[in-house]
């Protein structure tokens, strides 16, 4: 299995901008998390999925960030207009079950400038 | 609520030299999972252990042990004759299964450096 994957890598854009970032689950989990890691705040929950209906969005900071999960093998996180404080790694990763480990993919490193 | 208290910040040791890393967690739930996670240089996070909160037993993994706790709350990660390789930054966390959110609440992590 290819694992989870993450799509840009690194992303750099200017403030104000629309960014959008992508994920594809391991194929079969049911299951799909968007985290955030910054210096100050650590490893985040902004959003979870549960067979691509949307379960806890608490985590997401404010209405300028929205998740999708069209079907079970495709999630972005969309962040419009882009702030500098949204600079951080944004990790997605999927489980299968509640209770199971959670699989991270590579993360997509976000710089607002 | 649930935290997970991560209290060293950061570890050096010298390569061979055991280490242990520190867990302790804080819920009301009967029911919850412990974890405990590896991030190394390159920034991926890679699954070590679960743990139910019913099965106190200790568990060995070649040069790792857990050590879960529950009369003190804690899952204590071990690694015996430590290696430049674990070098790391290393995340215990928990999932709460009697009520609320079913995702992973993170400690603030240790960073270990292995010197050679």
């Amino acid at each position: 299995d290819a694992g989870v994957i993450q799509s840009p890598r690194h992303e750099v854009t200017e403030m104000g901008q629309e960014v959008t970032l992508r994920c594809k689950p391991i194929s079969g989990h049911d299951y799909l998390f968007w985290y955030r890691q910054t210096m100050m705040r650590g490893l985040e929950l902004l959003i979870y999925f549960n067979n691509n209906v949307p379960i806890d969005d608490s985590g997401m900071p404010e209405d300028r960030f929205s998740a999708k999960m069209p079907n079970a093998s495709f999630s972005t996180l969309k962040i419009q207009p882009s702030e500098p404080r949204d600079s951080a790694v944004y990790f997605c990763a999927s489980s299968f079950g509640s209770r199971a480990e959670a699989f991270f993919g590579q993360g997509t490193r976000l710089t607002v400038v | 609520a649930q935290k997970v208290t991560q209290a060293q910040t950061e570890i050096s040791v010298v390569e061979k030299e055991d280490v242990t890393l520190d867990c302790v967690y804080e819920t009301r739930d009967t029911t919850y999972y412990l974890f405990w996670y590896k991030q190394p240089p390159s920034g991926e996070l890679v699954f070590l252990i679960r743990r139910n909160s019913f099965d106190e037993q200790n568990e060995i993994s070649g040069r790792y042990s857990w050590n879960f706790q529950k009369s003190t709350s804690s899952f204590n990660f071990t690694i015996t004759a430590s290696q430049v390789v674990d070098s790391a930054v290393y995340f215990c966390a928990l999932i709460r299964m009697d009520t609320g959110r079913r995702a992973l609440t993170f400690g603030s992590g240790t960073r270990l450096q292995v010197q050679p």
